[in-house]
């Protein structure tokens, strides 16, 4: 079975600081690997996703993320923060075993200080 | 642009009545998913349809839940009776196909059950 974990479920950084948010997975076979993010009330927005080739993906809003299959990871980074990146981040994995069945982490919500 | 389209918003009701909830997907898009997300928490699948079949609702709790999609485009989440527990944010999302696990989500319909 996949699994996501996303250390830090709140993270506080300075407006035009550097953003990280981490993410770790297990799955039995090449995963795909998404980041979604969540305005309050809405639904999940699509921010970048994983399938083959390069390893450092490029999202909307400046966000990238790479993926590291000797550490399963795939962390989060967008070089200076704005206020408008406030917002919760999930991590995702896809189970291509089982219908490419999202599997989501708990999530890591972003606090922009001005 | 298209979107995942979903009614009500907003929900509130006491426990044992029953609550329906709606979601029309993009045009063309033959997957279908209903994830509930509790507050503070990763959305979790609850069930998956491909064009008007289930393909996946291992996690929907079928004493209470139903979910249908008859004529394989909109699709409706049923909860018979409601519990204080079902208090949460049920999303629905769609995609073109099941194979990359890109999915588009709608904004959402948050339950509150008194």
């Amino acid at each position: 079975a996949q699994s996501v974990t996303q250390l830090g479920s709140h993270v506080s950084v300075s407006e035009g600081a550097l953003v990280l948010l981490r993410c770790n997975y297990s799955s039995s076979v090449p995963p795909y690997l998404f980041w979604y993010v969540q305005y309050p009330n809405q639904g999940l927005q699509l921010l970048l996703k994983y399938t083959t080739g390069a390893t450092l993906v490029k999202g909307i809003n400046g966000f990238e993320a790479e993926f590291k299959k000797s550490e399963t990871s795939f962390h989060l980074t967008k070089p200076s923060a704005h206020m408008s990146d406030a917002a919760e981040y999930f991590c995702a994995v896809s189970d291509q075993a089982a219908g490419n069945k999202l599997t989501f982490g708990g999530g890591t919500r972003v606090l922009v200080k001005p | 642009e298209a979107e995942v389209a979903q009614s009500p918003r907003y929900k509130i009701t006491e426990k044992s009545q029953a609550v329906a909830f709606w979601c029309d997907p993009i045009s063309g898009h033959a997957t279908l998913y209903w994830y509930r997300q509790i507050l503070g928490q990763g959305p979790e699948l609850l069930v998956q349809f491909q064009d008007e079949s289930v393909v996946d609702d291992s996690q929907l709790p079928k004493d209470r839940f139903s979910a249908e999609r008859l004529k394989g485009v909109d699709s409706t989440l049923k909860i018979q009776p409601a519990e204080l527990g079902d208090s949460a944010m049920y999303l629905c999302a769609s995609s073109f196909g099941a194979d990359t696990g890109e999915l588009f989500f709608g904004e959402g319909s948050r339950l509150t059950v008194l």
